[in-house]
């Protein structure tokens, strides 16, 4: 159990809707980042918060966005459901251990978009 | 931004034998290189990570090795056992250094049959 925890397990919704994913970061770590997982694309990087902020982004698309609350959970959105929007997301955090920023995933949302 | 190229794609072996799994990346400036195991189901797993002031560390039968100059590094799994089945993603930072989001390889799909 990497401390990390996501909600919920498994979405299933149609296309053009609007879902919504939870993760709570580990225990004091300020870092959360959202990865995609699809068959195809491996495991891509979506978007990074430390602390509330916004720090980076990869390839998200204009439909998702993201926000990292006070209490530092983080909440994916995701909005006009496509079909190829099927996939694995996955949060992680980080906190700075010595030398580096070590990543800890949670167990992900699986999304299903039919 | 990074770029990781991993292999082979699937790796089969018996129990008992040597697995090894090649990753090259692009950018000069990164100074972490993480192991990540995923099994079926379940969110990447931290396994063991290096940094570029060694160049190999090892935790039991795990070993990852780092060659700077060449750009690449691997990981080398001694004494396979049917419970090491799983896919594993090396990583290195995005934007050189050792913070932010990862680059993900493409995955190796590790067999041991016993």
């Amino acid at each position: 159990d990497s401390g990390v925890t996501q909600t919920p397990k498994h979405l299933i919704t149609a296309t053009g809707q609007r879902v919504t994913l939870r993760c709570s970061p580990r225990s004091g770590d300020l870092s959360v980042y959202w990865y995609q997982q699809s068959l195809d694309q491996g495991l891509q990087f979506l978007i990074q918060y430390y602390n509330g902020e916004e720090r980076a982004k990869g390839n998200i698309l204009e439909r998702f966005s993201a926000q990292q609350f006070p209490d530092l959970h983080s909440e994916l959105n995701l909005s006009s459901l496509e079909l190829g929007d099927s996939a694995l997301y996955f949060c992680a955090s980080s906190a700075r251990t010595s030398g580096g920023w070590e990543q800890f995933f949670g167990p992900g949302t699986r999304l299903t978009v039919l | 931004g990074e770029n990781v190229e991993q292999h082979p794609s699937t790796l089969s072996v018996q129990e008992g034998d040597s697995a090894v799994i090649k990753c090259t990346y692009s950018d000069s400036a990164s100074n972490y290189f993480p192991w990540y195991k995923q099994e079926l189901g379940k969110g990447p797993q931290l396994i063991i990570d290096i940094r570029s002031n060694v160049g190999e560390k090892k935790d039991q039968r795990i070993a990852v090795t780092l060659n700077k100059t060449a750009k690449h590094f691997s990981l080398h799994i001694t004494e396979t056992q049917p419970e090491d089945s799983a896919v594993y993603f090396c990583a290195a930072p995005n934007y050189g250094g050792s913070q932010g989001n990862l680059i993900f390889g493409k995955g190796t799909k590790l067999s041991v049959k016993p």
